[in-house]
């Protein structure tokens, strides 16, 4: 089936560390694999996607690694800030004649000052 | 602003009721998206058009329906109406499938 896993589901650090939050993918899952930023009383916001022809991308202090072999996914955020904090989702889309995306259950990220 | 719009932000209504959720796309955008938000929980995808046409589906209730029409803009109706579907549903576009999808800022439905 089609299934997205998310770990962790809280993850709390201290500023400017860095914080990593790791998703796997079921085997029907297509070729991109976004990542979503959600704050309160907001709708989610896309921050970085990557797509399976790639391992790695970067964009400032966020980063997403791809291993499809394994079928997990990583985000990457380093010097962390407080406004970072919020919910991440990560996801995978499969195709089924169209696309469905699932989403992982989502890591909420607290930094602390 | 992402440039999704939902109507209207807040819905409160009884079992039983029968409600529609309004949804106009990003301007060129043709997908549509829709989504459940219960408390704390993450997003369920319900349905996807494309074009004006049914693309795919998720766990969506036989109780909801869905259309996207000519002018791109999208519904969701939901009926018969229980207390375990009071969540927030948003609405997403993309251009086309398969990329960044863009979302409203969801309309909260509360059933009494």
């Amino acid at each position: 089936g089609e299934n997205v896993e998310q770990h962790p589901s809280t993850l709390s650090v201290q500023e400017g560390d860095s914080a990593v939050i790791k998703c796997t993918y079921s085997d029907s899952a297509s070729n991109y694999f976004p990542w979503y930023k959600q704050e309160l009383g907001k709708g989610p916001q896309l921050i970085i996607d990557i797509r399976s022809n790639v391992g790695e991308k970067k964009d400032q202090r966020i980063a997403v690694t791809l291993n499809k072999t394994a079928k997990h996914f990583s985000l990457h955020i380093t010097e962390t800030q407080p406004e970072d904090s919020a919910v991440y989702f990560c996801a995978a889309n499969f195709y089924t004649g169209g696309f469905k995306t699932i989403f992982g259950a989502g890591t909420r990220l607290f930094v602390k000052a | 602003d992402s440039g999704v719009t939902q109507t209207p932000k807040h819905l409160i209504t009884a079992t039983g009721q029968r409600v529609t959720l309004r949804c106009s796309p990003r301007s060129g955008d043709l997908s549509v998206y829709w989504y459940q938000q219960s408390l704390d929980q993450g997003l369920q995808f319900l349905i996807h058009y494309y074009n004006g046409e049914e693309r795919a589906k998720g766990n969506i209730l036989e109780r909801f329906s869905a259309q996207q029409f000519p002018d791109l803009h999208s519904e969701l109706n939901l009926s018969s109406l229980e207390l375990g579907d009071s969540a927030l549903y948003f609405c997403a576009s993309s251009v086309v499938a398969d990329n960044e999808q863009f979302f409203g800022p969801g309309t909260r439905l509360t059933v009494l």
